[in-house]
Parts: C-alpha cells; sequence; structure tokens
C-alpha cells in the first residue's frame, strides 16, 4: 500500500516568514495530492491539491509543487500569519479507489 | 466544498456499550463515503471505504464485526462501534466524495469509552 512521509513534524516561523512543509510517496500509481489544515479539535480542511500531470500550483498565499519522479509533493506558506497555525496533513490517492493515505502531519505555529 | 454532517458531536459511554455514529452529507449525493479514526496527536487513519447499497470495505486491521457500517442512503453512512472498550476512544471522522478524489471531512465525534 501508499506508505506517505511528512517532515518536519513541528515548524515554528515568525508571522511574516515563509512555510515550508515536504511529503514522499511511495507508490508509483498516486495521482492526486491534497493538503489539508486542521484546527485543534476540528475537522480537517482541504486548503489546496495538485493532481499528477501539473508541476505547480498556486492559490494566494499557498502553493504545492509536485516532483514524481523523486515522488515528492511540498507545501509552501508565504507571508504567514498567525491564523496560519496548526496541524497540516499531506495526502496521496490513486485513481483506482481513491483512498487517502496522510502524512503524519506538521504543527505550524506561527509566532507574532 | 461539501456540506457534512456528523451526530453526535461527542459522546461519553460506559464500556460494553454500542455507540452509533451518522454521518450525512446534505448538499450532493455521495456514493461512496470514508471513516477515519484519528488519536490524539497522531494522523488520520482509514478503518472502511462505505458505498451505498453495498458492504463496506475494511482496511487491514479494522474488526468489521466491531465497527459496523452501514451506508443505507445516498446521504447517510452510520458507524456503530459495538461492544466499545476504552480504547476505543478516539476522534471518529467521516468524509465524502461526489466522485472522484476530493473528499470533505465531517465536523467528527469525539467518542470517550470509560
Amino acid at each position: 500500500g501508499e506508505n506517505v512521509e511528512q517532515h518536519p513534524s513541528t515548524l515554528s516561523v515568525q508571522e511574516g516568514d515563509s512555510a515550508v512543509i515536504k511529503c514522499t510517496y511511495s507508490d508509483s500509481a498516486s495521482n492526486y495530492f491534497p493538503w489539508y489544515k486542521q484546527e485543534l479539535g476540528k475537522r480537517p480542511q482541504l486548503i489546496i491539491d495538485i493532481r499528477s500531470n501539473v508541476g505547480e500550483k498556486k492559490d494566494q498565499r499557498i502553493a504545492v509543487t509536485l516532483n514524481k519522479t523523486a515522488k515528492h509533493f511540498s507545501l509552501h506558506i508565504t507571508e504567514t500569519q498567525p491564523e496560519d497555525s496548526a496541524v497540516y496533513f499531506c495526502a496521496a490517492s490513486n485513481s483506482n479507489d481513491y483512498k487517502l493515505s496522510f502524512g503524519a502531519g506538521t504543527t505550524v505555529t506561527v509566532r507574532a | 466544498g461539501a456540506v457534512v454532517s456528523q451526530h453526535p458531536s461527542w459522546v461519553i459511554c460506559k464500556s460494553g456499550t454500542s455507540v452509533k455514529i451518522e454521518c450525512r452529507s446534505l448538499d450532493f449525493q455521495a456514493t461512496t463515503m470514508f471513516w477515519y479514526r484519528q488519536f490524539p496527536k497522531q494522523s488520520l487513519m482509514l478503518m472502511a471505504t462505505s458505498n451505498e447499497g453495498s458492504k463496506a470495505t475494511y482496511e487491514q486491521g479494522v474488526e468489521k464485526d466491531k465497527f459496523l457500517i452501514n451506508h443505507a442512503s445516498l446521504t447517510l453512512s452510520t458507524l456503530t462501534v459495538t461492544s466499545a472498550h476504552p480504547e476505543d476512544s478516539s476522534f471518529y471522522i467521516c468524509s465524502v466524495s461526489p466522485g472522484g478524489e476530493t473528499q470533505y471531512f465531517g465536523p467528527g465525534t469525539r467518542l470517550l469509552v470509560l
């Protein structure tokens, strides 16, 4: 099955700086890579996703890059704000069963 | 995104009792729903895939007789934790898919078994 690894496990950044979270996956059949933000006690919320036919996608301060050859994908948050503080999860799935395999999560703290 | 509800939002029960959790897709018909479990400070682990009108498919290590899933309609799936024990205490979250790979999560149900 798919194995998704995520780094770092915790990340502390100064407000206004950038945050980068990296994930790797093992199954070459994976072709969909969403990122979720989860605040304490709340549901995971989809913040951005990328499909295997695209190398990069951007939505305002958030961007995701995908390197299919290396099986790497990354989340970039620019101009971080205190409300960006949360746990972020990467995930991967394929179009055979659409099951999501999640990374272990990254706790992001934005210092004011 | 999709509107997904879960009920109850939290439940406390005695060891040995059964607990039913409902997941509803409020704005579209979902042929597929997924059930996840999340222990404190851990990631989401897929428990099973719920397909309307057919039996759920369970992930390895998840006991199908303990975690009963029913997907009787295109907008409702239920998860019943039978004979719950303290180690079943967790955050149970469902997700729905309108088709394809995108999943939207419910608000979760926090279960505490005493």
